[in-house]
């Protein structure tokens, strides 16, 4: 089955725990990329991927890192949580012919205390 | 940079009518694509209905339907028949084509279809 896979789907930590949210994808996508929603606030890009070892940001950075070793994977991390970073997220991605559609993974709800 | 708005944070629908959530968009690109997303409770983005900006012909999925105005940089989600099942967040999205893959989401609207 086609699909992106997140995990965790839920964490709740402490301000300041490094932390990394795995996004694990099986369709060959070339672009995969971090989404946070908050409230009111729709989903806004956090960092994105056009292929291995190419990342770049996206509208909201500050705080996030990630990484783009295979073409499967694309982990988030969060090297020193906030509670603004308190969130949902999710994983995306597309490639070509899939005429800019992208498949969304579960998502992960963090809680940042 | 582009921008999308939903200017109807909340809407109600009576099961079986219908209901019209608009967008609009704000972008100097000539070929683009639109998109709506649902989300249920579930959290899952679930696509509803895509449009390319050089189809003249407003895409249509069972009961969804869009009504695409390029000029006016509208478009507006059609929900015919509604039932139970529609209840959530919709999120309109733009993305600029080309490759370049990036969506920019509204800021949703919260849909309920009351029994």
């Amino acid at each position: 089955e086609a699909q992106v896979t997140q995990n965790p789907r839920y964490l709740i930590t402490v301000t300041g725990k490094k932390l990394t949210v795995t996004c694990s994808q099986n369709m060959n996508h070339e672009y995969m990329s971090w989404y946070r929603q908050d409230p009111g606030l729709g989903l806004r890009q956090i960092y994105y991927s056009m292929n291995v070892e190419v990342t770049d940001k996206g509208d909201v950075p500050e705080g996030y890192k990630v990484s783009r070793k295979e073409k499967r994977n694309f982990p988030l991390i969060l090297e020193s949580p906030s509670p603004n970073q308190t969130s949902l997220y999710f994983c995306a991605s597309t490639g070509p012919g899939q005429e800019d559609e992208q498949f969304f993974g579960p998502g992960t709800r963090l809680t940042v205390l | 940079a582009q921008t999308v708005t939903q200017s109807q944070p909340e809407m109600s629908v009576q099961e079986a009518e219908t209901v019209t959530l608009s967008c609009t968009y704000d972008t100097s690109e000539s070929n683009y694509y639109l998109f709506w997303y649902k989300q249920p409770p579930s959290r899952q983005m679930i696509l509803v209905i895509r449009q390319e900006a050089y189809k003249q012909q407003n895409a249509t999925e069972n009961r969804f339907s869009v009504n695409f105005q390029k000029a006016a940089k509208s478009f507006s989600l059609k929900i015919s028949d509604s039932q139970l099942g529609d209840t959530a967040m919709y999120f309109c999205a733009f993305s600029a084509g080309a490759g370049s893959y990036q969506l920019t989401f509204g800021k949703g609207t919260k849909l309920s279809v009351i029994p």
